[in-house]
């Protein structure tokens, strides 16, 4: 399968901790897109990033969220000290180029974290 | 500010019915839209897209959304519903094609009635 790899599917924390969910791209894509999904609700953009380079972080929390992607292994994001509010799913995405009208983006099954 | 709108958070349908899913727009650049779908515990596939071409956009399994900008609409279809369209489907909307960002609308689960 040469999706969308994110792992783990399912996160389990409790609050305090720290939260790692990994996400490899398609083969060939070099964009990662993170949103998050909120119960009952849509989507939300978080960031974008390319490879070693943060292009558009406007949706990522002002603290305890980071993300990269390195030049070497998957796009990271990070959550520390989690709190009850960032239960949620969390997805990725990836495109091969910037021009997301041509090619749209493809998304990840997701990883759902539970915050204890 | 750039959103879409996706009117009725539930739609239930019997099976062979027609669906009917809105999503409206509102963006002052040329749009770009988008319908996925999301079946449970699932990431999110594309439906179809629009992208300044053709106004109706014919996509997989038998979906298909037109494009209207004096409505700002991009309402999705299916003529004859079958069970296994039974899903959540979320209307997307590109504002800036060149950071990429997708908008969503809040999603509209669909059920099937057999």
């Amino acid at each position: 399968n040469a999706g969308v790899m994110q792992n783990p599917r399912h996160l389990v924390r409790r609050r305090g901790q720290e939260a790692r969910l990994r996400c490899s791209p398609m083969k060939g894509h070099s964009h990662v897109y993170w949103y998050r999904q909120l119960p009952e609700e849509g989507l939300k953009f978080m960031v974008y990033l390319q490879k070693e380079n943060i292009i558009d972080e406007s949706g990522m929390p002002k603290e305890r969220f980071s993300a990269e992607f390195p030049k070497e292994g998957p796009s990271i994001l990070r959550i520390q000290q989690v709190v009850r509010g960032d239960s949620a799913a969390y997805f990725c995405a990836s495109s091969p180029h910037a021009r997301t009208g041509d090619q749209p983006q493809h998304f990840g099954d997701g990883t759902r974290l539970s915050i204890l | 500010a750039q959103s879409v709108t996706q009117l009725g958070s539930h739609v239930s349908v019997s099976e062979g019915a027609l669906v009917l899913l809105r999503c409206n727009y509102s963006s002052s650049v040329p749009p770009y839209l988008f319908w996925y779908v999301q079946y449970p515990n699932q990431g999110l596939q594309l439906l179809l897209k629009y992208t300044s071409a053709a106004t109706l956009v014919k996509g997989i399994n038998g979906f298909e959304a037109e494009f209207k900008k004096s409505e700002t609409s991009f309402h999705l279809t299916k003529p004859s519903a079958h069970m296994s369209d039974a899903a959540e489907y979320f209307c997307a909307h590109l504002g800036d094609s060149t950071l990429g960002r997708l908008y969503f609308g809040r999603g509209t689960q669909l059920t099937v009635w057999p």
